[in-house]
């Protein structure tokens, strides 16, 4: 079992309509990322989240910490936001960093 | 402000050469750490470097190895390449806080196919 679930792991909606990307983690972490990779595989670093909810422009992230789930939101889609969305978890080590560990990724397609 | 700069963008090796993929790190970041991301899949882990060590491994074998330098750029070298070797690698970068990395910056990608 993968320690990080994402889901759905592919999405296409129509423009306009509200986007839920979910993820699961079964380790304790120290923090959660969201990422979007866009085709040709430059990932840019949406937010990173370890409790509550963080918003930048339509996207809105959440994260329970005591349920290990978090959410990726997207209201008013548009076709731009067609791309790849990954979660990450920073692992907890107790005593240093370590690196990511990946979902498989959410493949998001937005028809105009 | 550049971001994280990788090189090459592509690469084409035969099974069984070496090959040398190089990572420059965001400005004022000073862990570099890499990622495979084989098609289809998410990126991950291979290791992480902070101050021109080792610090974290994944579930790669020893034919990957890596170096960083005093400027923190770094370098990831794969030794007797597999077919299976071919994947995007992906180089991140972040700046150490309490001891903890945070704020990822990551590059394009050099996408490695090997024949």
């Amino acid at each position: 079992k993968n320690e990080v679930e994402q889901s759905p792991q592919n999405l296409t909606a129509q423009e306009g309509e509200f986007i839920t990307i979910n993820c699961s983690y079964s380790v304790g972490i120290s923090a959660l990322h969201w990422l979007q990779q866009h085709p040709g595989g430059g990932i840019v670093s949406l937010f990173m989240l370890s409790s509550g909810k963080k918003k930048h422009g339509r996207l809105i992230a959440t994260i329970n910490i005591q349920e290990k789930h978090s959410s990726l939101h997207i209201t008013a889609s548009h076709p731009r936001d067609s791309a790849v969305y990954i979660c990450a978890v920073h692992l907890y080590s107790g005593g240093g960093a370590d690196g990511l560990t990946f979902g498989k990724g959410t493949h998001l397609i937005i028809q105009p | 402000d550049a971001g994280v700069t990788q090189s090459p963008t592509h690469l084409i090796k035969t099974r069984g050469q070496q090959v040398t993929l190089r990572c420059s790190p965001k400005s004022g970041h000073d862990t570099v750490s890499w990622y495979q991301q084989a098609l289809g899949q998410g990126p991950q882990f291979i290791f992480q470097y902070y101050e021109e060590e080792e610090r974290q491994r994944g579930n790669f074998p020893d034919r990957f190895s890596g170096h960083q330098f005093p400027n923190y750029s770094s370098e990831l070298n794969v030794n007797a390449l597999l077919l299976g070797d071919s994947a995007l690698y992906l180089c991140a970068s972040s700046p150490v806080v309490s001891g903890l990395n945070y704020g990822y910056t990551f590059g394009s990608g050099t996408r490695l196919t090997v024949v």
